[in-house]
């Protein structure tokens, strides 16, 4: 089976603009989950879908949201960004909310 | 929410040497993965481990669970250069689908 993937991989923006970031898990997974990964902060939960359902979201700002399509394909968006948002942002789907398959990730720079 | 305490931040061993870190919870955990996360890669998954007490291993690799189901630990006996990353724990707790990671341990082996 084909991994997770994730579009684009790399991607810069300016402070105030808004970004969307694609995810597709693998086949047959219909749980998806997003993860903030900076130097400082680690591995940080920001929301996870399962059925285009969001069941959980971390304590991030409403500034950060996503959605899953029929086809368990999931976006995040982010507005109004900061200098604070650059990080490497990655997605992970698992089957039953069991282990989960990461996703190469999408390093975003906000400049 | 759910925290996962890891130690140590850092680790440097000298090839053929052991390493073990550990991770820590405050509450019960319904179950613990671990993954490993190469330089310039995304956290891939190790094991899971489910029941009070219970240890698995996998080659050199030796991970257990907490009696109480509050800790967790993983074991590398005689360390190899391709051990090399960063290794993160991560739980949730009863009931939720939420998996939160604890800040992972760096290794760095010296040949």
């Amino acid at each position: 089976k084909a991994g997770v993937t994730q579009t684009p991989r790399y991607l810069i923006k300016t402070r105030g603009q808004q970004v969307t970031l694609s995810c597709s898990p693998i086949s047959g997974h219909r749980s998806v989950s997003w993860y903030q990964q900076t130097p400082g902060q680690g591995l940080q939960f920001l929301f996870e879908y399962f059925s285009e359902t969001q069941r959980n979201k971390g304590n991030f700002p409403g500034r950060f949201s996503g959605r899953q399509f029929s086809n368990s394909r999931s976006e995040m968006n982010v507005s109004t960004l900061e200098l604070g948002d650059s990080a490497l942002y990655l997605c992970a789907s698992s089957f039953r909310s069991t282990e989960q398959y990461f996703g190469p990730g999408t390093r975003l720079t906000v400049t | 929410g759910q925290q996962v305490m890891q130690i140590p931040q850092y680790q440097h061993v000298q090839e053929g040497e052991d390493f073990t870190t550990y991770c820590n919870s405050s509450t019960t955990l319904s179950n613990i993965q671990w993954y490993k996360q190469r330089p310039g890669g995304h956290p891939v998954f190790l094991i899971q481990l489910v029941k009070s007490g219970e240890v698995k291993k996998q080659k050199r690799l030796t991970f257990q669970f907490g009696e109480a189901k509050k800790n967790s630990s993983l074991h590398i006996t005689a360390t190899q250069t391709t051990d090399v990353g960063t290794y993160f724990c991560a739980a949730s707790g009863a009931g939720s689908y939420q998996l939160t990671f604890g800040k992972g341990t760096k290794l760095s082996v010296i040949p």
